[in-house]
């Protein structure tokens, strides 16, 4: 089974900090994409990755920042941790058509 | 065109009772309808998928139903359980745009015993 782990079940950061949300992938996948999950809003893509040192915006890429330098591993970045921010973030994975996804992350920011 | 719009936002029913979930799609080149049930506190988990080139497809009690020149898919679930209380997801893709599943806005279903 493809198993896509992201490192935080949760987290509490204040306002301003820096933050790294990190997803790990075991199965070689090329694509590997972040959504935040938010009630009455459904999954809004905010950055995904065809390959290694690829990015492209999604929907609500605004305050985040991406990083893959290894295919297995795709990091989001808030760099600046605002309020609005307080969301559950989802990472996946995919070869061709279906998602795998992690267990999210739920980031609380103070 | 790129969006996926389905309803109802929530829906209860009755252990034993059928659930209909609804999407609606624009984009003619999509090729991948698939469900994903999500369960508190879990990531979604795929459910069951469809092709266009078949008008229903089913798993145990899940069946999607495909309607191609409505442009339209749905989600039914027969013999509704309390364990299939979740928030289910419908999406749809084209390969050709890289595999980037577009999501519709998710439906909390709760089946009461």
């Amino acid at each position: 089974d493809v198993k896509v782990t992201q490192s935080s079940r949760y987290l509490v950061k204040r306002t301003g900090e820096k933050v790294f949300l990190e997803c790990v992938q075991d199965m070689d996948h090329e694509n590997m994409f972040w959504y935040r999950q938010d009630p009455g809003l459904g999954l809004r893509l905010i950055y995904f990755s065809y390959d290694v040192k690829m990015k492209e915006k999604g929907d609500i890429p605004e305050g985040y920042s991406v990083s893959r330098e290894k295919k297995e591993r795709f990091s989001l970045i808030l760099e600046s941790a605002s309020t609005n921010q307080t969301s559950m973030y989802l990472c996946a994975s995919n070869h061709l058509y279906g998602y795998t996804f992690g267990s999210g992350t739920r980031l609380t920011v103070v | 065109q790129q969006q996926v719009k389905q309803s109802p936002q929530s829906l209860i029913v009755q252990k034993g009772g059928i659930s209909i979930i609804n999407c609606a799609y624009e984009n003619t080149a999509f090729d991948y309808f698939p469900w994903y049930q999500q369960f508190p506190g879990k990531g979604p988990a795929l459910l069951i998928a469809i092709r266009p080139d078949v008008s229903e497809k089913k798993e145990g009690r899940f069946t999607i139903s495909f309607n191609k020149s409505a442009k339209q898919f749905s989600l039914h679930i027969m013999d509704s359980q309390p364990g299939d209380s979740a928030t289910y997801f419908c999406a749809a893709n084209n390969y050709n745009q890289g595999g980037k599943l577009i999501f519709g806005q998710g439906t909390e279903l709760s089946v009461k015993p």
